[in-house]
Order: structure tokens, then sequence, then C-alpha cells
């Protein structure tokens, strides 16, 4: 059972334009989420996290929304660029949780 | 500087070969973890150690067995390698437990294990 799901597997974008990168969670107990970038070959890098207490928090072009009731969060990339191109995988953790709850990750691309 | 390394990046074994796989960080973080993506590309947890001792073991076979002869390290080492064994496995650390953001883990750059 996927408690972290990121339907979209792939999302192309030009460069210059904004990318969203969704994700949804079934489980409540969870309080902190992350994104992590990996490109091939490499470990996932961490981007940015949020707080259940927060629904919003940014970081330069980074900017994860979260919707507690929706039980989803969303990460907008503004503006993007090619070096973007990566993976995206996002994760979650709660009180009582020793380690992270991975999503299958977005392929997205970002074209010239 | 490397903060959490894995040694080797790639390995290429037979069927039935014991193996292991190195983590080193140099982070000063007391946990350690160690992930399996399969062909799936799902990250998964197979195991967690908190200053060496172990706080998970997900329902992974015993033919996996961590190691951690120091907080810094936090090897795998697989028994009886299987053709379902062939996956990227990922070593991670995260900040000691009470010292804020616990929950941000640093991988290393995974090594992939291929079982012919």
């Amino acid at each position: 059972d996927q408690q972290v799901k990121q339907n979209s597997p792939s999302l192309s974008v030009q460069e210059g334009r904004i990318s969203i990168l969704n994700c949804d969670y079934t489980n409540s107990m969870f309080d902190y989420f992350l994104w992590y970038k990996k490109y091939p070959a490499e470990g996932p890098t961490f981007l940015i996290s949020i707080s259940s207490i927060k629904d919003k928090n940014e970081d330069g072009r980074f900017t994860v929304f979260l919707n507690k009731s929706a039980k989803h969060l969303s990460l907008h990339i503004v503006p993007s660029q090619p070096g973007d191109s990566a993976v995206y995988f996002c994760a979650a953790s709660g009180t009582g949780y020793s380690t992270l709850t991975f999503g299958k990750g977005t392929m997205l691309l970002v074209s010239p | 500087d490397t903060a959490v390394s894995q040694t080797p990046k790639y390995l290429v074994t037979q069927m039935g070969n014991d193996k292991s796989i190195k983590c080193e960080q140099n982070l000063g973080h007391d946990t350690m973890y160690w992930y399996k993506q399969d062909s799936k590309k799902f990250l998964k947890i197979m195991f967690s150690y908190n200053n060496k001792e172990l706080i998970i073991n997900e329902t992974v076979p015993n033919r996996f067995s961590p190691k951690s002869p120091d907080k810094a390290h936090l090897n795998l080492h697989i028994n009886s390698l299987e053709l379902g064994d062939s996956a990227v496995y990922f070593c991670a650390s995260s900040q000691p437990i009470g010292t804020g953001d616990t929950d941000t883990q640093y991988f290393g750059p995974g090594t992939r294990l291929t079982v012919l």
C-alpha cells in the first residue's frame, strides 16, 4: 500500500516556465514532508522540506505548498532551468516514525 | 568533501556469492540507513541504525546483515546472493535525534548491484 503517491511519472516543461510536481499521501500521521532531487547514477539530494504547521515554504526558485486537508503537497520550480531535469522524489515522515516513506518519483525534463 | 560515501559504486557478482557494501558519513550524524531502489524505482527502507544500534529492520531476508562498527559507518553484508537482489542500494544518514531537522536524510551515491 503506497502511503506516498506521485501519480505523474514524468513532466516536460520549457525553460523559463513553471514546473509543478505533485504528491499525495494517505497517512494522517505524517507531519514532515521533503522533496529530493536525483540525477542518474547519483544519490537523492535534499531540496526543500515543509512541516505540517506551515502551508508554504520557499527557497529561491523552489516553493513547496502543503494542503493538509487534501493530504496533498506540490513543488513549484520557477523559472525552470535545463539543469533542473532530474527525478524528483516526495518523502514523508511523522512523529514516531524513524525514517522516510518515499513516492515513486517524477522525472522532470526541462527543454531549452 | 564527500558527506556520505559508498563503496563500491558498481558490483557485479554471481548467484550464491557473499558480498559487502561499505558506507561512511562524515557529517557527525548518529543515525544511518540502508535503502533499496528496485526495478520499479521505489526507494524502500531496509535498515536504520542509531548510534550503532539497530532501530528499524523492515521485512528483509536475514541474508542481509548490516554492521555498524562505529556511528560513522554502516556496512551491508549480503549472503547467498539471489537474482532478485539486483538493485541500487543507497546509504543515508540524518541528524541526531533532538537537534532539529532530524528527518532530513543525506544520501550516498548508491551502489548498483547486479547478480548474474
